[in-house]
């Protein structure tokens, strides 16, 4: 059984602040990560996909991935009260990477 | 990122009748296109997985004969909620991807109400 764990949250973080999300995973051999942002009532949309060790910026946004350790992050830079929202971690597992997991996603809160 | 649109956005049907979702990938060929549902304030849920001309897989759990998926183009697969009841009544969405490993896109969701 191929997992992805998120803590549920809520995580409550002032505006300016920076918001870190983390995401670990059972399977080894997965080999791409992604972080998509829910708002409620709306579908996922991609904000963030990481390949390789180390981190990757996008704007205000930070990915880190440890395969190591099997975890991925995100920073969220600056928070606005716009960022609330539930962030959900997503992973291609294995060989033939036929299978995107979710994680049941962190529910964020930016306090204005 | 690449476009995925779903249609249509909402719909409310009666109890028994059968409802088509289109999920269109707008700028790009999608090998695989996933469904979901979502129930208020729960976790994606997914139903199956429909690559092009070949048949869903389907979670466990999930009537094949009961949520009809049609993969018939890159572009384009259908999700039929046949014999609608109530309890169907949910957030339905899409994604699609072009390849393994690739970003998959959403489409908006469909907000199914049975009544």
């Amino acid at each position: 059984q191929k997992e992805v764990e998120q803590n549920s949250g809520p995580l409550s973080v002032p505006e300016g602040a920076i918001a870190s999300l983390n995401c670990t995973y059972s399977d080894r051999g997965s080999q791409s990560f992604f972080w998509y942002r829910q708002y409620s009532g709306k579908s996922p949309e991609l904000i963030m996909s990481i390949y390789s060790n180390g981190d990757k910026e996008d704007g205000r946004f930070t990915a880190q991935l440890n395969k190591a350790s099997q975890y991925v992050s995100l920073l969220i830079r600056d928070s606005q009260p716009s960022d609330s929202a539930t962030y959900l971690c997503a992973i291609y597992s294995g060989a033939g990477s036929y299978q995107l997991t979710f994680g049941k996603g962190t529910k964020l809160s930016v306090i204005p | 990122g690449a476009v995925v649109s779903q249609h249509p956005s909402w719909v409310i049907c009666k109890s028994g009748t059968s409802v088509k979702i289109e999920c269109r990938s707008l700028d790009f060929q999608a090998t695989t296109m996933f469904w979901y549902r979502q129930f208020p304030k729960q976790s994606l849920m997914l139903m199956a997985t429909s690559n092009e001309g070949s048949k869903a897989t389907y979670e466990q759990g999930v009537e094949k004969d009961k949520f009809l998926i049609n993969h018939a183009s890159l572009t384009l697969s259908t999700l039929t909620v046949t014999s609608a009841h109530p309890e169907d009544s949910s957030f339905y969405i899409c994604s699609a991807r072009r390849d393994r490993n690739t970003e998959a896109f959403f489409g908006q969701g469909t907000r199914l109400t049975v009544v």
